[in-house]
């Protein structure tokens, strides 16, 4: 069936370093692909996304980037703040559809 | 919640209970689908509806049942025969003009005593 692959599930990185988490997904067919930070108790906040005619997308500190042969997907954030620590779930979906197939999260801490 | 209402926010629930989410929208949208998180795990789709009268399965439907008598209105049921029913109960809303993107709220936890 379709997946969405997350790695790593755990990421610490000292305050400013760069973090980088990536995802490999299985349907060829998937042609949008959003981010999600999740705090405590809260529900998913979108962050970024990136459609599959566009191999990277950038919003001030964190980017997207789209390699549609491998079938992968990276989130990457620089200059790292305590207040980017959160756990981060990429997903995947399809055109016409709202049905999105969700990694399984990277608990990010970020090191003061 | 930005046109999407989920009550309870927090729900207990004794086992061989069902007990109903509520989720209301303001938004004249179509579409309105049900997710469930699991601890240290990604969302997954239970239900999902496009239009009045009509829904879908989806990867987890087992054990829910949902009505969309109304437009503004998707609640979902967890009935009994949910076998771990303790979770994270998201509802989220479209973004404007078919983009493909879901907006979700604080959702509501259910735990099972």
């Amino acid at each position: 069936g379709e997946n969405v692959e997350q790695h790593p599930s755990t990421l610490s990185v000292q305050e400013g370093d760069s973090a980088v988490i990536k995802c490999t997904y299985s349907d060829s067919a998937s042609n949008y692909f959003p981010w999600y930070k999740q705090e405590l108790g809260k529900g998913p906040q979108l962050i970024i996304d990136i459609r599959s005619n566009v191999g990277e997308k950038k919003d001030q500190r964190i980017a997207v980037t789209l390699n549609k042969t491998a079938k992968h997907f990276s989130l990457h954030i620089t200059e790292t703040q305590p207040e980017d620590s959160a756990v981060y779930f990429c997903a995947a979906s399809k055109s016409g559809t709202y049905k999105y197939i969700f990694g399984t999260g990277t608990r990010l801490k970020v090191l003061a | 919640d930005g046109g999407i209402t989920q009550s309870p926010k927090y729900l207990f629930r004794k086992e061989g209970q069902n007990v109903t989410l509520s989720c209301e929208q303001n938004l004249n949208h179509d579409a309105m689908y049900w997710y469930r998180q699991d601890p240290g795990q990604g969302l997954r789709l239970i239900y999902y509806s496009q239009i009045v009268n009509d829904f879908q399965k989806g990867d987890i439907a087992e054990g829910y049942s949902v009505s969309r008598e109304k437009k503004e209105s998707f609640p979902l049921t967890v009935t009994s025969a949910q076998k771990n029913p303790t979770a994270f109960y998201l509802c989220p809303r479209e973004g404007l003009g078919n983009t493909g993107e879901l907006f979700f709220g604080e959702g509501s936890r259910l735990t099972v005593l």
